[in-house]
């Protein structure tokens, strides 16, 4: 069965520093997203992409990130200067039109360490 | 402005008992609702979701969730939990930009 793939796993960074969160969304969908859980929260929604734009974003969204889809299959997180409330699970999900049916198909997450 | 409300963040059952998770939803559009999994150590995974095809709907795993909008509601069950059923549930709205909004989520927990 087709899955979100992320990588890496884990990840811990200093504080200052540029992370890259990588992701291969399924093959034919076409709506990417990325969300993030910080421990004991609600999962949060941070960014929609669709049409190698960004659709949607959250106020947690500000200009210390950014997405991309550098080719066909990857879509990245980076986040530019890293701080320590950015610890969190951050989850890769995509999904296909119409969208409101298929549901949202999410990665295994990567897990986020900031010191 | 849509959200999603679970009651009760853990949930205490015997291995075998009915499992329900509760979820409401405020929305003023008709809503599109989901249900998801999490297990231990790994990402979210779709349990069930309501399209409007139909009130009652059935999902992996032997879950199922009945819509009822009279009292804006969208309850999980499971006639009969196991001990693999333990995990985190996560409730969820489809918004007009399809994003989802979660619910805080509900941990079950399966007692032998």
């Amino acid at each position: 069965e087709p899955e979100v793939t992320q990588t890496p796993s884990h990840q811990v960074t200093q504080m200052g520093q540029e992370v890259i969160l990588r992701c291969v969304p399924i093959s034919n969908h076409l709506y990417f997203y990325w969300y993030r859980q910080i421990l004991g929260q609600k999962v949060e929604f941070l960014v929609s992409f669709y049409n190698n734009e960004i659709s949607e974003k959250s106020e947690i969204f500000d200009d210390q990130f950014s997405v991309e889809r550098p080719d066909g299959s990857n879509f990245t997180l980076k986040i530019r200067s890293t701080k320590l409330e950015d610890s969190a699970m951050y989850f890769c999900a995509s999904s296909e039109a119409p969208v409101q049916d298929k549901g949202l198909f999410f990665g295994s997450g990567t897990q986020l360490s900031v010191l | 402005a849509q959200s999603v409300t679970q009651l009760g963040s853990h949930v205490s059952v015997s291995e075998g008992a009915l499992v329900l998770l509760r979820c409401n939803y405020s929305s003023s559009v008709p809503p599109y609702l989901f249900w998801y999994v999490q297990y231990p150590n790994q990402g979210l995974q779709l349990l069930l979701k309501y399209t409007s095809a139909a009130t009652l709907v059935k999902g992996i795993n032997g879950f199922e969730a009945e819509f009822k909008k009279s009292e804006t509601s969208f309850h999980l069950t499971k006639p009969s939990a196991h001990m693999s059923d333990a995990a985190e549930y996560f409730c969820a709205l489809m918004d007009s930009s399809y994003k989802l909004i979660f619910g805080s989520g509900t941990r079950l927990l399966v007692r032998p």
